[in-house]
């Protein structure tokens, strides 16, 4: 079956544009997570929503960045006024709950 | 304290040889762990879960601790093909935290 999918792959511009970066999960999968990963380093948690209940936002590193998850499956993470620090992979994932992670191919953010 | 301790590495081994990689837990409550490898410029692909009574696919062993709070890792009998970084993971119910991963190198 299909997995996680994102959009962009790739994703180049200029900084303080603003950017969306899309996410489509396992379809039936209530849990989705947002991470970012700079090159050589860890998974950086960002956001989590499950089900209905209200986003976990506590690894949102400004108020710049945002997301939301519409009809309980696909999300949108949007980062506004984007820095240079910003650049890295933006990975997505998602599960059933209390279930393995399923990652997307993740999109490569780079702010020039 | 970090939810999820991981040795970063790196770990360089033989061909042939057994290696394990350990990773620490801080909550108790933890009731899935998971170990995931993840390739250069590549998305953390799930490679086993661990259960409580350990688990074995191929050359590949997960165990779990529970009284010391720790999962763990045993690839045997090692291959080129599994140089890569190897993250573990940690449920204790509301979301995953992961280790910041332990790199594989296998020389030849």
């Amino acid at each position: 079956g299909a997995g996680v999918s994102q959009s962009p792959s790739n994703k180049v511009t200029e900084k303080g544009k603003d950017v969306e970066l899309r996410c489509d999960p396992i379809s039936g999968h209530t849990a989705l997570y947002w991470y970012r990963q700079s090159l050589g380093q860890g998974l950086e948690f960002l956001i989590y929503f499950q089900g209905n209940s209200a986003p976990d936002k506590s690894g949102l590193p400004s108020d710049r960045f945002s997301a939301e998850r519409t009809g309980g499956s696909v999300s949108t993470l949007t980062i506004q006024r984007t820095q240079q620090e910003d650049s890295a992979v933006y990975l997505c994932a998602s599960s059933l709950w209390g279930g393995e992670e399923y990652f997307g191919p993740g999109t490569r953010l780079l702010v020039l | 304290r970090k939810e999820v301790e991981q040795d970063p590495g790196p770990f360089n081994v033989p061909e042939g040889a057994t290696v394990a990689f350990n990773c620490t837990y801080s909550n108790s409550a933890s009731q899935s762990f998971f170990w995931y490898r993840q390739d250069c410029r590549k998305e953390p692909k799930l490679l086993m879960s661990v259960y409580s009574s350990g688990n074995e696919d191929g050359r590949f062993t997960a165990q779990l601790n529970r009284a010391s709070q720790y999962i763990s890792l045993l690839i045997r009998d090692s291959k080129l093909s599994d140089s890569a970084t190897y993250l573990c993971a940690v449920n204790p119910g509301n979301q995953f935290y992961f280790g910041t991963g332990t790199s594989l190198t296998v020389i030849p």
